[in-house]
């Protein structure tokens, strides 16, 4: 299974929007609601910030949105503030019952 | 709250097995039914190594099926991964996490594991 394609980074000023975009397959994101979005600090553990495409677990912002059209999922955050600035990873259900990430971007707060 | 804590190794010398143990704590690991392993190379992205359902079955990264087993126990709330045949390819920050839904909350903090002689 190849990696999912995802922009090596992305900027924006604080207060402004970013979309990060993860692209795939039948096999993966298009075939399923199955993508999550994780954030990643440097040196800490990925934190779930997204899952079935659209849904926020507790105690994440709304700021953070998904959404996905064919074989691409999107994270949009909106009201970019400084301790967004990390890396974003998306992931993907396959249909063989396995994971799938994607290569990742980093987001920078200008 | 769930709580993970991946322990073992941080050396291992290529051609051996890595083994890793993820403790679960605040919880019973029988109350969920899949959990997984992940790794990390320095400087790249994640990869899913596997997963386990606690009834028996097991699913793995086509790239590593051949050298990965994940194995519970279920007695000391943990679970634990092995890789055979490790080369510097095998060097990353291993991560266990729970499985929820078809995502994963609650994540260990992560161990490096080097493979050098």
């Amino acid at each position: 299974q190849s990696a999912l394609t995802q922009p090596r980074s992305v900027s924006g000023s604080p207060g402004q929007s970013v979309t990060i975009s993860c692209t795939g397959t039948s096999s993966d994101v298009g075939g399923y609601d199955r993508v999550s979005w994780f954030q990643q600090h440097p040196g800490k553990a990925p934190e779930l910030i997204l899952y079935d495409v659209t849904r926020r677990p507790s105690g994440v912002p709304d700021r953070f949105s998904g959404s996905k059209s064919g074989n691409t999922a999107s994270l949009t955050i909106s009201g970019l503030l400084p301790e967004d600035e990390a890396d974003y990873y998306c992931c993907s259900h396959t249909g063989s019952n396995t994971y799938v990430f994607g290569s990742g971007t980093q987001v920078t707060v200008l | 709250q769930v709580q993970l804590q991946e322990s073992g190794p941080g050396l291992v010398e290529p051609s051996g097995t890595l083994s890793l143990t993820c403790d679960v704590s605040g919880g019973s690991i029988s109350s969920y039914d899949w959990w997984s392993w992940f790794r990390q190379p320095p400087g790249k992205g994640l990869e899913w190594i596997g997963q386990m359902y606690l009834r028996g079955d097991s699913n793995y990264n086509p790239s590593l099926k051949s050298r990965v087993t994940i194995s519970v126990d279920k007695p000391k709330n943990q679970f634990s991964l092995k890789v055979n045949s490790v080369t510097d390819a095998d060097t990353a920050v291993y991560y266990c996490a729970r499985n929820f839904g078809f995502s994963f909350d609650y994540w260990g903090q992560g161990v490096l594991v080097t493979v050098s002689s």
